[in-house]
């Protein structure tokens, strides 16, 4: 059973708009999330990740939303740009869980010129 | 610089051979993971272990092996057992949980290992 979930495998976004990147959790003993940015044949990097105790993150163009009720976390670029072009991966941690980080499968992101 | 290193970058194996990824780190993490990507899927751990000398099984360890004697060192062996052993492998260490900040993962850059 999937404890992190993004449901949407590629999003397509026009260079300068914002993209909106969704991930969902089940466990709710999770209380830190995290987004990584994946370019192909590259390890992931961190890029921003928020508290429980917050509802939002905001890292110059890159903004995460935290909905503890939905159990449901965003992340926004604004302007996109065609650099942003990779893999988007939200992930959970949580006191039952230690140092363990779970994952979601990802979201492809395409920003075009 | 702190970081994880993998070695090689590039890998390949003829069927039927053992082969074994490199993965080293100098932050001093207690936890080390191995992870396999294929083409337009996530990140699936193989295993983890979270100190020297003690590893567990991830979702998908069959045709894998690994060994923790250092706490620097987590090489991950692919086996002839694996099936589809060709992917994309990333090595990754992490903080130890801190409350309210939770954990963060580094990867290194991976390995791919092709079956020819």
């Amino acid at each position: 059973d999937q404890q992190v979930k993004q449901n949407s495998p590629s999003l397509s976004v026009q260079e300068g708009r914002i993209s909106i990147l969704n991930c969902d959790y089940t466990n709710s003993m999770f209380d830190y999330f995290l987004w990584y940015k994946k370019y192909p044949a590259e390890g992931p990097t961190f890029l921003i990740s928020i508290s429980s105790i917050k509802d939002k993150n905001e890292d110059g163009r890159f903004t995460v939303f935290l909905n503890k009720s939905a159990k449901h976390l965003s992340l926004h670029i604004v302007p996109s740009q065609p650099g942003d072009s990779a893999v988007y991966f939200c992930a959970a941690s949580g006191s039952s869980a230690g140092n363990m980080l779970t994952f979601g499968g990802g979201t492809r992101l395409m920003v075009k010129p | 610089d702190g970081g994880i290193t993998q070695s090689p970058k590039y890998l390949f194996r003829k069927e039927g051979q053992n082969v074994t990824l490199s993965c080293e780190q100098n932050l001093n993490h207690d936890a080390m993971y191995w992870y396999r990507q294929d083409p337009g899927q996530g990140l699936r751990l193989i295993y983890y272990s979270q100190i020297v000398n003690d590893f567990q099984k991830g979702d998908i360890a069959e045709g894998y092996s690994v060994s923790r004697e250092k706490k620097e060192s987590f090489p991950l062996t692919v086996t002839s057992a694996q099936k589809n052993p060709t992917a994309f492998y990333l090595c990754a260490s992490s903080t130890p949980y801190r409350g309210g900040l939770g954990t963060e993962a580094f990867f290194g850059q991976g390995t791919r290992l092709t079956v020819v």
